[in-house]
């Protein structure tokens, strides 16, 4: 089976836009996950997503939000770009236990 | 959440075994124990879990405590490829997805010398 794939790996915004991130689950799998990686904070997590509806949330501001489609794929998206929203982004699927992460997507906020 | 707490950094050499541990002393009674790797330049990788009983897979062993205030992840001969940060994890057990949700802390940074 092919792994959870990101698009696109890399991103470069400047403050002030919006980013759009993308995340194909590991076929069979229901459940994405998006996690945000910082040198500061370490691997938090964003939210999760299960049947196209939000499951759970974790504590970031409105500005992050995702969704989920009918074929399990996600897309998370950052509105009005911090400089501190420069972060490894990582989704990861399961099939209920253990889960699997893409590689990310590196996204650089100047 | 019930929290764990690992050493910064250990250090192993390649071939030997390597054992790491993770003291949850506030675990409760249905939480799992996951552990996950993170190798350089990469997501993190799911590496085994359990409740109460020890166990086994290809990749690693995982010891659990008879009060299961501790466990230890072992590595039976460590590659080069085995040095990562290695995270352990407690995950409620429940409805809702609570176990979809993971909080990672700092983790063991294990180092691998040839």
């Amino acid at each position: 089976k092919a792994g959870v794939t990101q698009t696109p790996r890399y991103l470069i915004k400047t403050r002030g836009q919006q980013v759009t991130l993308s995340c194909s689950p590991i076929s069979g799998h229901r459940s994405v996950s998006w996690y945000q990686q910082t040198p500061g904070q370490g691997l938090q997590f964003l939210f999760e997503y299960f049947s196209e509806t939000q499951r759970n949330k974790g504590n970031f501001p409105g500005r992050f939000s995702g969704r989920q489609f009918s074929n399990s794929r996600s897309e998370m998206n950052v509105s009005t770009l911090e400089l501190g929203d420069s972060a490894l982004y990582l989704c990861a699927s399961t099939p209920g236990f253990g889960q699997y992460f893409g590689p990310g997507t590196r996204l650089t906020v100047l | 959440d019930a929290k764990t707490t690992q050493p910064n950094s250990m250090e192993s050499n390649e071939e030997e075994p390597v054992h790491l541990p993770c003291n949850h002393s506030t675990i409760s009674g249905t939480d799992y124990i996951h552990w996950y790797r993170q190798l350089p330049s990469q997501g993190p990788e799911y590496v085994i879990h359990g409740l109460t009983s020890n166990v086994n897979n290809r990749m690693a062993s995982l010891a659990i405590a008879e009060d299961r205030k501790s466990s230890t992840l072992i590595l039976h001969r460590a590659t080069l490829r085995d040095a990562a940060v290695y995270y352990c994890i407690l995950t409620p057990r429940g409805s809702g997805g609570s176990n979809y949700k993971l909080t990672f802390g700092k983790g063991t940074l294990l180092t691998v010398n040839p």
